[in-house]
């Protein structure tokens, strides 16, 4: 258990709609990743947080959006939904800021959106 | 494009044979470089990084990884494996500021150990 949990764990939805998937760090952590993992994209980094403030962008739709809130749990909302957003979704967090820091990864939301 | 590449997607080995998984980068300049294992129904954990000094890095169960700049690589070893080490395998690079501030994984390589 790397103290990152995620919430929920699957979800089930049709095109066209909205979910907001939810992250909560380790205790102590101020950083929060998101990263989408597909079978055709891979891993790939989404975007990050660091004490409520966006920090690093990465390859994120812009039908998708992020934010940190003030005790640090962090949501990812994706709208206006298409079959390929289809995926496992992970969430991690690190003490610090900075990218070098160790990422502690959660199990994953799944998204099924059909 | 700039990107990490793992060549072997699917490895099978039988225990206690040698394990060498590869990873080459295409960045330029500084990168930090780091290996991830996910094992079945677990969470994505750090086996090692490599940010500078030696080149051999020692990680977790006794994992080792050997950054080679001139190569772009950075492979994965194990001298011996074991079941347990059945997981998937990340290759990620922090590359230099110029291409963004982010951590790059290649596409994963999926370790069956046969017992």
């Amino acid at each position: 258990d790397s103290g990152v949990t995620q919430t929920p764990k699957h979800l089930i939805t049709a095109t066209g709609q909205r979910v907001t998937l939810r992250c909560s760090p380790r205790s102590g952590d101020l950083s929060v990743y998101w990263y989408q993992q597909s079978l055709d994209q891979g891993l790939q980094f989404l975007i990050q947080y660091y004490n409520g403030e966006e920090r690093a962008k990465g390859n994120i739709l812009e039908r998708f959006s992020a934010q940190q809130f003030p005790d640090l749990h962090s949501e990812l909302n994706l709208s206006s939904l298409e079959l390929g957003d289809s995926a496992l979704y992970f969430c991690a967090s690190s003490v610090g800021g900075s990218l070098y820091n160790e990422q502690f990864f959660g199990p994953g939301t799944r998204l099924t959106v059909l | 494009a700039q990107s990490v590449s793992q060549h072997n997607h699917h490895v099978i080995l039988s225990e206690a044979a040698s394990l060498e998984l590869g990873c080459n980068y295409s960045y330029g300049g500084t990168v930090n470089l780091f290996w991830y294992v996910q094992y079945p129904g677990q969470h994505l954990q750090l086996l090692l990084k490599y940010f500078s000094g030696d080149p051999l890095v020692k990680g977790i169960k006794g994992f080792e990884a050997e950054f080679i700049k001139s190569k772009f690589s950075f492979n994965l070893r194990k001298p011996s494996v074991q079941w347990s080490d059945t997981a998937e395998y990340f290759c990620a690079v922090i590359p230099t500021m110029e291409y963004g501030n982010k951590l790059v994984f290649g596409a994963g390589t999926i370790l069956r150990v046969k017992s």
